[in-house]
């Protein structure tokens, strides 16, 4: 069964540089995730989508943006990178907007040096 | 704001053994739903289990299996049988229908399977 594809799976970036990490939902999944995971951390919340609208925000830094495509895939749009956005970025995916189903990809890891 | 606390960062267990993870959490919600997902050394997140609030029957996959008491706030994650397999990071998370459907992490338990 096809799964939620993120890309790329790892990234290397400088300090101020800007970075987009992608996420392809499971098809006809309309709902996408993004959760952030520092080292040793719990993920975070970052921002969803339903239906190409923002769904709902969370701790997301104001230098990040997102959105969701007419074929639902997502991108997250990082810029002026800090040392701290070093994380695991997830993306998660679900059909329809009240589904407590989410299927997580495997991740983006990004490095900021 | 909902919180979510795992009271034991690291545990460890025998193969063949069964294990105990806690997991509290504090809501004034009344309809919501709770997971364990476990994370292996790969970081890949997996879905272990899930309950949802209004059940009050405790929810099972083969050798998981839940106990959610919720008078008390508690969804703690029995895994028998223990495998080498089971080791990885353990997260309970907390979901509130109409927020977006955003999942709320604990901190996470670290458990190893030994032979």
């Amino acid at each position: 069964a096809a799964g939620v594809i993120q890309s790329p799976r790892h990234l290397i970036k400088e300090k101020r540089e800007t970075a987009t990490l992608k996420c392809y939902p499971i098809p006809r999944h309309d709902t996408v995730y993004w959760y952030q995971q520092g080292p040793g951390q719990d993920p975070q919340f970052l921002i969803s989508f339903y239906e190409k609208m923002q769904s709902d925000k969370g701790s997301i830094p104001d230098r990040f943006s997102a959105q969701q495509f007419s074929d639902y895939h997502s991108e997250l749009n990082m810029s002026s990178l800090e040392l701290g956005d070093s994380a695991l970025y997830f993306c998660a995916s679900s059909r329809g907007r009240n589904n407590e189903k989410l299927f997580f990809g495997s991740g983006t890891q990004l490095s900021v040096l | 704001a909902q919180t979510v606390t795992q009271s034991q960062p690291e545990m460890s267990v025998q193969e063949a053994e069964t294990v105990t993870l806690s997991c509290t959490y504090d809501t004034s919600e009344n309809n919501y739903y709770l997971f364990w997902y476990k994370q292996p050394p790969s970081r890949q997140m997996i879905l272990v289990i899930r309950q949802e609030a209004y059940k009050q029957q405790n929810a099972t996959e083969n050798r998981f299996s839940v106990n959610f008491q919720k008078a008390a706030k508690s969804f703690s994650l029995k895994i028998s049988d223990s495998q080498l397999g089971d080791t990885a990071m353990y997260f309970c998370a907390f979901m509130k229908p109409g927020s977006g459907y955003a999942l709320n992490f604990g901190k996470g338990t670290s458990l190893l399977v030994t032979p």
